[in-house]
């Protein structure tokens, strides 16, 4: 079946230290996307990616870096610049970057700190 | 700037009931696009529906319907006749066509459904 896999489902963050979420497809898609989801709120787009090797930053890129090496993968990397990492974060994928398209997502990586 | 609002925090009602999702949403562009989510506890989101904004027809598909109504800048969600199954966690969201050529969704903060047995 055609989706969206993340890992891991949840991960454990220590003091100093960089972990990186993991997002395949099999869509095919162009567009990539890095969402950030706090409790009680909507999501917050991280970065973002509209095709291969190019990748841009979202609304709170801040402590995060990702990359865009192959067209079914786009690693979030959560830096130990990211002074609060805690939280849920959702992969999405479009097949094309434009404004009429839905955006599927994976089923999400919960992150906290030990 | 665009925004998108759900004002109800949380939904709680009885299976069978009729329950109304509200979604406001505010922007300056003519062409622009609205969506809903559905986040179940397993903690992805499911597209449920779009709506470019030339196309005000109301959309019904088995229990769900759509209304979208420009004039009060509105796309409510309505689930008939409630089941367990549809308790979740749902989100309206708004996209620009001239948001750059990408596709920026804006996130309501999404609104909690609870149907009890």
């Amino acid at each position: 079946d055609g989706g969206i896999t993340q890992s891991p489902k949840y991960l454990f963050r220590k003091e100093g230290q960089n972990v990186t979420l993991s997002c395949e497809q099999n869509l095919n898609h162009d567009a990539m996307y890095w969402y950030r989801q706090d409790p009680g709120q909507g999501l917050r787009l991280i970065y973002y990616s509209q095709i291969v090797n190019d990748f841009q930053k979202g609304d709170i890129a801040e402590g995060y870096s990702v990359s865009r090496e192959k067209k079914e993968s786009f690693p979030l990397t959560v830096t130990s610049a990211q002074k609060n990492p805690t939280a849920f974060y959702l992969c999405a994928s479009s097949i094309e970057p434009g404004a009429r398209q839905p955006q599927h997502f994976g089923d999400g990586t919960r992150l906290s700190i030990l | 700037a665009q925004k998108v609002t759900q004002a109800q925090t949380e939904i709680s009602v009885v299976e069978k009931e009729d329950v109304t999702l509200d979604c406001v949403y505010e922007t300056r562009d003519t062409t622009y696009y609205l969506f809903w989510y559905k986040q179940p506890p397993s903690g992805e989101l499911v597209f449920l529906i779009r709506r470019n904004s030339f196309d005000e027809q109301n959309e019904i598909s088995g229990r769900y319907s759509w209304n979208f109504q420009k004039s009060t800048s509105s796309f409510n969600f309505t689930i008939t006749a409630s089941q367990v199954v549809d308790s979740a966690v749902y989100f309206c969201a708004l996209s620009e066509a001239a948001s750059g050529g990408y596709n920026k969704l804006i996130f309501g903060a999404g609104t909690r459904l609870a149907v009890h047995p």
